[in-house]
C-alpha cells in the first residue's frame, strides 16, 4: 500500500463550490504539507503542519484553509472554488529535524469550471 | 521568490548520452535535494547533499554543489527512455522549516 494517500485523484467542480482534499499517511511522520502545482511554476507551499495541533500558512494561502483532524491525516478545503485554483496538488510527509526529506501523495487533478 | 532556478528548462536526449541539469539557489542552505517526477504523479526523492559535500554519487547519478556559487548540478550517466521526466531541485535553507523547489527540468529520452 502507498505510505501517502490522497483522494479523490481527480475532480472536476464548478465555481463557488466547497471542495476538500483529503491526504492521508502511514509513514507516521509528524510533518505534513500542501502545495499546488502549476505548468512552469514548480511547487508552491499552500500550507504546513508539524503536528496535530499546529497549522502554518505557507506562500499562497489565500482560498485555501486546512485541518490536521490527526497525525495521519491533512485536509486541504476551498471554501469557494475558483478557475485560477485549476492545478495539480500533492500533499507530502517528512519526518522531524533535517534532513527536511519530503515523501509525495500521488497528486488530485482539480479542475474548476 | 525562495526558489531555485533550474537550467534547462527542457533537455532532450539520445539514449546513452548523459544529462546534466543544473540549479541555482540565492541564500545558504543545509542541504539541496533532487527529485523526479513523471508525468502528473507525486515526486520522488533522488539523493541529497548537504552543504559540506562537494559531490554525491547513487548509481547513475551525480550530484555536485558549489556553495561559492550557488549553484547544483545533477548528471544522469548512460541514459534510459525510462529516465523520461522532470527534475526538480530542493534546497533546505537555514532558518527555514521547509523545502524550496525550483521550476523543474523536463528531460525527455528518445530510445
Amino acid at each position: 500500500d502507498a505510505d501517502v494517500t490522497q483522494t479523490p485523484r481527480n475532480r472536476i467542480t464548478k465555481t463557488g463550490k466547497r471542495i476538500m482534499l483529503e491526504c492521508s499517511q502511514t509513514k507516521g511522520h509528524d510533518r505534513m504539507y500542501w502545495y499546488r502545482q502549476d505548468p512552469g511554476l514548480g511547487l508552491r507551499l499552500i500550507y504546513y503542519s508539524f503536528d496535530v495541533k499546529d497549522i502554518n500558512k505557507g506562500e499562497i494561502s489565500d482560498g485555501y484553509s486546512v485541518s490536521r483532524q490527526a497525525q495521519a491525516k491533512f485536509s486541504l478545503s476551498l471554501e469557494s472554488a475558483i478557475p485560477n485554483q485549476t492545478a495539480l496538488y500533492f500533499c507530502a510527509t517528512a519526518g522531524q529535524g533535517t534532513p527536511h526529506t519530503q515523501y509525495f501523495g500521488p497528486g488530485t487533478r482539480l479542475t474548476v469550471l | 521568490s525562495q526558489q531555485g532556478e533550474e537550467d534547462p528548462q527542457a533537455l532532450s536526449i539520445q539514449e546513452g548520452e548523459n544529462a546534466t541539469m543544473n540549479c541555482s539557489y540565492k541564500t545558504s542552505i543545509n542541504n539541496l535535494q533532487w527529485y523526479r517526477q513523471n508525468s502528473g504523479r507525486g515526486l520522488v526523492h533522488l539523493i541529497l547533499i548537504r552543504s559540506n559535500e562537494r559531490e554525491k554519487h547513487s548509481g547513475r547519478l551525480r550530484v555536485t554543489l558549489d556553495t561559492s556559487k550557488k549553484s547544483s548540478s545533477l548528471l544522469i550517466t548512460a541514459s534510459r527512455a525510462a529516465d523520461t521526466a522532470s527534475y526538480f531541485c530542493a534546497t533546505d535553507q537555514t532558518g527555514a522549516n521547509n523545502l524550496f523547489f525550483g521550476t523543474g527540468t523536463r528531460l525527455t529520452v528518445i530510445p
